[in-house]
């Protein structure tokens, strides 16, 4: 099975842009969860999507949102960049949603968004 | 509420030792713990888990870790460091039961000494 695939993989913003970061979880997973690791702040979790429906979100600002579409691919997009943005954003699948499936979620390689 | 602290933010061993990384959790409830492990550029990838079976998990590579809940504690081991093991290294707790999202703790670098 393919493991979970995140693109672009590298991206480079200017400060008031709007990014969009894609991830493919799985194949079979219907859960998919968003974080931001930052050298500051570590791996924060953003929110987490089951079934299309959002079930879980991390203390993020409205900025930051996102959407699972019926084949369980994910999107997360950031508007009005600020340069505190720059992170790595990693996409990790489950087969059940989180909390339920007692088991791993399947990490992805990340997006290293640069913001200047 | 669930926490998790690595006491040790850098831990270097030498090549051929045993590895000990420390990890102290909080849960209100009976918790899923794991410890992930990041290598430069890479995604994080699963190590082991305990999900309330066997008190002692075993993991890939050689790893393994104990749950003591008297000590709250949940600390990562491996008998001989390799080299390939140079890498950062986190402690997840995730309710067993609950709707809550993986909380991880603030990582451990481990370096190898040739």
């Amino acid at each position: 099975k393919a493991g979970v695939t995140q693109t672009p993989r590298y991206l480079i913003k200017t400060r008031g842009q709007q990014v969009t970061l894609s991830c493919s979880p799985i194949s079979g997973h219907r859960s998919v969860s968003w974080y931001q690791q930052t050298p500051g702040q570590g791996l924060q979790f953003l929110f987490e999507y089951f079934s299309e429906t959002q079930r879980n979100k991390g203390n993020f600002p409205g900025r930051f949102s996102g959407r699972q579409f019926s084949n369980s691919r994910s999107e997360m997009n950031v508007s009005t960049l600020e340069l505190g943005d720059s992170a790595l954003y990693l996409c990790a699948s489950t087969l059940r949603a989180t909390g339920t499936s007692r088991g791993e979620q399947f990490f992805g390689p990340g997006t290293r968004l640069t913001v200047l | 509420a669930q926490s998790v602290t690595q006491l040790d933010s850098h831990v270097s061993v030498s090549e051929g030792t045993p590895v000990l990384l420390r990890c102290n959790y909080s849960s209100s409830y009976s918790p899923s713990l794991f410890w992930y492990v990041q290598h430069p550029n890479k995604g994080l990838q699963l190590l082991l888990k305990y999900t309330s079976a066997a008190t002692l998990v075993k993991g890939i590579n050689g790893f393994e870790a104990e749950f003591k809940k008297s000590e709250t504690s949940f600390h990562l081991t491996k008998p001989s460091a390799h080299m390939s093991d140079a890498a950062e290294y986190f402690c997840v707790v995730s309710l067993l039961f609950g709707n809550e999202k993986l909380t991880f703790g603030t990582g451990t670098r481990l370096t190898i000494i040739p």
